[in-house]
């Protein structure tokens, strides 16, 4: 089953802040972020598994609530570089990495 | 060395061809999936591979077959290209269940069918 992300699309000014959604009405083994440039293939930001944890690195970090399936990506004090479509992918247990329809960021000057 | 390689990266063909698309991983990962991307970019799953049985299938034309001779290779051939089939087609592979790993991507194969 497909997560499902919120906001399709987003425009920021370099320095703001952002959160990006992602839910599942299936309970979730472990929630993926990826970040995807025009012409590439999607780059790992960072995997959440199971248990409430929390990551981050550099500005970027996430959260993962179990109970309610849904995990945020934070970006804080966007940079240029944050452009591009972000996309959380889910699996439960040992089923296959199924992706969001992604959550285009543009951050402009 | 390229974790996930995947050949080629650009095809043009006519419709009503026959093609396939390579893929190899060298990571030891268990599973390993082809997904395409359209126009709107979005990342559908088309297949996905455990342990060379195929395990998740969703409802893509039976035109495209995957075909693993092996835990390191996946490869997708297409019969009867269709102009709608024109998409970026993207294999990746991880490691699910116990250890699960993040999805390593290969370069992507921009298909056009003319």
């Amino acid at each position: 089953q497909q997560p499902v992300q919120s906001p399709q699309a987003v425009i920021l000014r370099e320095g703001e802040d952002a959160v990006i959604n992602c839910s599942s009405s299936k309970a979730l083994y472990s929630v993926h972020w990826y970040r995807q440039k025009h012409g590439e293939a999607p780059v790992f930001l960072m995997i959440l598994l199971k248990g409430g944890e929390q990551k981050g690195h550099d500005k970027i970090s996430a959260s993962f609530n179990e109970k309610k399936q849904q995990s945020s990506l934070y970006l804080t004090a966007s940079q240029l570089s944050y452009s591009g479509t972000y996309f959380c992918g889910a699996n439960s247990g040992n089923t296959p990495l199924v992706f969001g329809k992604g959550t285009r960021l543009s951050v402009i000057a | 060395d390229t974790a996930v390689s995947q050949t080629p990266k650009y095809l043009v063909t006519q419709m009503g061809n026959d093609k396939s698309i390579k893929c190899e991983q060298n990571l030891g990962h268990d599973t390993m999936y082809w997904y395409k991307q359209d126009s709107k970019k979005f990342l559908k799953i088309m297949f996905s591979y455990n342990n060379k049985e195929l395990i998740i299938n969703e409802t893509v034309p039976n035109r495209f077959s995957p075909k693993s001779p092996d835990k390191a290779h996946l490869n997708l051939h297409i019969n009867s290209l269709e102009l709608g089939d024109s998409a970026v087609y993207f294999c990746a592979s991880s490691q699910v269940g116990a250890g699960n790993t993040e999805a390593f991507f290969g370069q992507g194969t921009r298909l056009t069918v003319v």
